[in-house]
């Protein structure tokens, strides 16, 4: 079975805080695909990366960075510098093309940034 | 990134009418979307995937003769929520599924539709 587990429910920093998202995630296949997603107040969802699971080299985009650990399971994601935009939800995905693409979210972190 | 569009955004409706939310791929072509539901607070449910010119493939639990699912184009999926009821008031999202080569897919999200039965 598949399944992404986000045990941080809600997440409060202050402005210029560094803070780290937690992803753990469980499969059986070898070959899987991980997402994060941003969610902010307005509803839509955001696409923020995509990581294969045979490219364990950790990404870094701006503030965003991602620490992606086949051995552990986990895909973590750390914001730097944070700021009150980055207030949101922040799902963590997993899919597969044997499942035709289906995404298996996790339960969202809710990060609220204050001033 | 691709860019999904959905309309209405949101929609009050009175209990027992049917309700057809729109979700558009604008700039590419898109041969399967998903559509999902999100109660507050919650995460994604997925309730269906769509494909073009076949029939939508449901989630356990999801009735098909209450949600029904038509993607008649590459861009075009609906959903319509027939009789609609108040426990069917939810956050309805779709995504797009964006084919990328050596299986790089990626799903794009439209905005959402809120809907309000009353």
């Amino acid at each position: 079975a598949q399944k992404v587990t986000q045990a941080q429910t809600e997440i409060s920093v202050v402005e210029k805080e560094d803070v780290t998202l937690d992803c753990v995630y469980e499969t059986r296949d070898t070959t899987y695909y991980l997402f994060w997603y941003k969610q902010p107040p307005s509803g839509e969802l955001v696409f923020l990366i995509r990581r294969n699971s045979f490219d364990e080299q950790n990404e870094i985009s701006g503030r965003y960075s991602w620490n992606f650990q086949k051995s552990t399971s986990s895909f973590n994601f750390t914001i730097t510098a944070s700021q009150v935009v980055d207030s949101a939800v922040y799902f963590c995905a997993l899919s597969n093309n044997n499942q035709g693409g289906k995404l298996i979210f996790g339960q969202g972190t809710e990060l609220s940034v204050k001033p | 990134g691709a860019v999904v569009s959905q309309h209405p955004s949101w929609v009050i409706c009175k209990s027992g009418t049917s309700v057809k939310i729109e979700c558009r791929s604008l700039d590419f072509q898109a041969t399967t979307m998903f559509w999902y539901r999100q109660f507050p607070k919650q995460s994604l449910m997925l309730m269906a995937t769509s494909n073009e010119g076949s029939k939508a493939t449901y989630e356990q639990g999801v009735e098909k003769d209450k949600f029904l699912i038509n993607h008649a184009s590459l861009t075009l999926s609906t959903l319509t929520v027939t009789s609609a009821h108040p426990e069917d008031s939810s956050f309805y999202i779709c995504s797009a599924r964006v084919r990328g080569a050596g299986f790089t897919d990626t799903q794009y999200f439209g905005p959402g539709t809120r809907l309000t039965v009353l």
